[in-house]
């Protein structure tokens, strides 16, 4: 079974600060990695992909991947009460069968942005 | 916008009853993606499908089946539903053939079984 790892949290930001969200990953050949954002009793959103190794921002939000430690991180600057949700991190589990691969997702880690 | 729709938003049923959920997404998708939601157990697969009548089993299939008779909708059947199947049950659907790429779910059904 293909895992990836997330702190559950909650992980408590004050309002303006950046918010480091980290995600670990053990199958190797992985090359396609996301971040989801759910808000309570909602379905997840897609808010970043990120598929060759550094950085990719998009506006407040910074992906970072290190494909050699296995590591992909989200970064959300000038954080907002609005930020406060589940934030998911997927990874493509690969089959070679040329089909659909579908995701594997960590638990997630609640972040909670304080006023 | 993508959208990923699903029939129902809540279901109540009965030990035993046949449910179907249904999923329909209107960007001509190839993938399309059942997963439940349970708390502290996170996001898991139950089956997928590539193409039109194609299946393939997730994680956890028992008790599940699928259906893809046109390619825009794909069904997830409880076969005999039963409490253990009480979740919050997701579609999703993605457009990229052979994997990799971002998945757009629906709002997600929360299914009871009393």
């Amino acid at each position: 079974q293909k895992e990836v790892e997330q702190n559950s949290g909650p992980l408590s930001v004050p309002e303006g600060a950046i918010a480091s969200l980290n995600c670990t990953y053990s199958d190797r050949v992985s090359q396609s990695f996301f971040w989801y954002r759910q808000y309570s009793g909602k379905s997840p959103e897609l808010i970043m992909s990120i598929y060759s190794n550094g950085d990719k921002e998009d506006g407040r939000f910074t992906a970072q991947l290190n494909k050699a430690s296995q590591y992909v991180s989200l970064l959300i600057r000038d954080s907002q009460p609005s930020d406060s949700a589940t934030y998911l991190c997927a990874v493509n589990r690969p089959t070679g069968g040329g089909g659909a691969d579908g995701l594997t997702f960590g638990k997630g880690t609640h972040l909670i942005i304080q006023p | 916008d993508v959208k990923v729709t699903q029939s129902s938003r809540y279901l109540v049923k009965r030990t035993g009853e046949k449910v179907f959920l249904e999923c329909v997404q209107d960007m001509d998708h190839e993938n399309m993606f059942w997963y439940r939601q349970d708390p502290g157990l996170g996001l898991r697969l139950i089956y997928f499908s590539y193409d039109v009548k194609m299946k393939e089993k997730g994680d956890i299939p028992e008790g599940y089946s699928v259906s893809r008779e046109k390619k825009e909708r794909f069904s997830l059947i409880l076969e005999s539903a039963s409490t253990n199947q009480t979740s919050m049950y997701l579609c999703a659907s993605s457009p990229h053939h052979g994997g990799g790429g971002e998945a757009f779910f629906g709002q997600g059904t929360r299914l009871t079984v009393v």
